[in-house]
């Protein structure tokens, strides 16, 4: 099963809106990702999870806050965003850091700020 | 800094026109290259990883090879289902980073 699952598909948000992004893999990895990504563009990393601590965050804003809870959970906290945060936001997981373990993404969450 | 340049940014295609896709990459050393299969509003598709120059994977019609400066997606008689942008990404030695390219967007006509 290389299944990552993204809840929820669709999300639609005012700027003083608090709401969290949910990220879920049963694969037994190690290593979770936060991207986010615009039209058109590629995929942009936001934070690095390993072994449930934070080990990367691309100077993302405060406004976004991730957590994880355990192994298998990935959460994106969000609030007081901007409508240029609206995007496709992107779960990936892979077995370690290490740079031969592929990288396997969910389907996303389209957010879209008002 | 890594880089991945890919080629061409769009392709329009006949079906059963094979072609070949680019990715051309600098880094200081190769850990991994990678390519996605992305649809419309959908995460990326894990496809392939190589690791080593002359290094070969195929997948149906999808055949990825690598020298030391460049990677080639290879799409043998593609069939309408094959439309979708193929993102290419590095890893380097010492990197837990991916850098992606921008990707080449693919459309096959019926």
């Amino acid at each position: 099963d290389t299944e990552v699952t993204q809840t929820p598909k669709h999300l639609v948000m005012g700027m003083t809106n608090k709401k969290s992004l949910k990220c879920e893999q049963h694969m037994g990895h190690r290593a979770m990702y936060w991207y986010k990504q615009k039209a058109k563009k590629p995929p942009e990393l936001m934070f690095v999870y390993s072994y449930e601590k934070l080990s990367i965050n691309e100077s993302v804003p405060s406004r976004f806050s991730p957590e994880c809870p355990n192994s298998s959970l990935l959460n994106l906290h969000l609030h007081a965003l901007q409508p240029e945060d609206s995007a496709l936001y992107l779960c990936a997981s892979s077995l370690g850091l290490a740079g031969d373990n592929e990288q396997f993404f969910g389907p996303g969450t389209r957010l879209t700020v008002l | 800094e890594d880089q991945v340049t890919q080629s061409p940014e769009a392709l329009r295609l006949q079906e059963g026109e094979s072609s070949s896709l680019n990715c051309s990459y600098t880094v200081s050393g190769l850990r991994g290259l990678f390519w996605y299969r992305q649809d419309p509003g959908k995460g990326p598709e894990f496809l392939f990883t190589l690791y080593s120059a002359g290094e070969e994977k195929e997948k149906e019609r999808l055949k990825a090879t690598l020298t030391k400066k460049e990677s080639f997606l290879h799409i043998t008689a593609p069939k309408p289902e094959d439309s979708a942008t193929y993102l290419c990404a590095v890893q380097a030695v010492g990197n837990n980073r991916l850098a992606f390219g921008k990707g080449n967007q693919v459309v096959v006509i019926p």
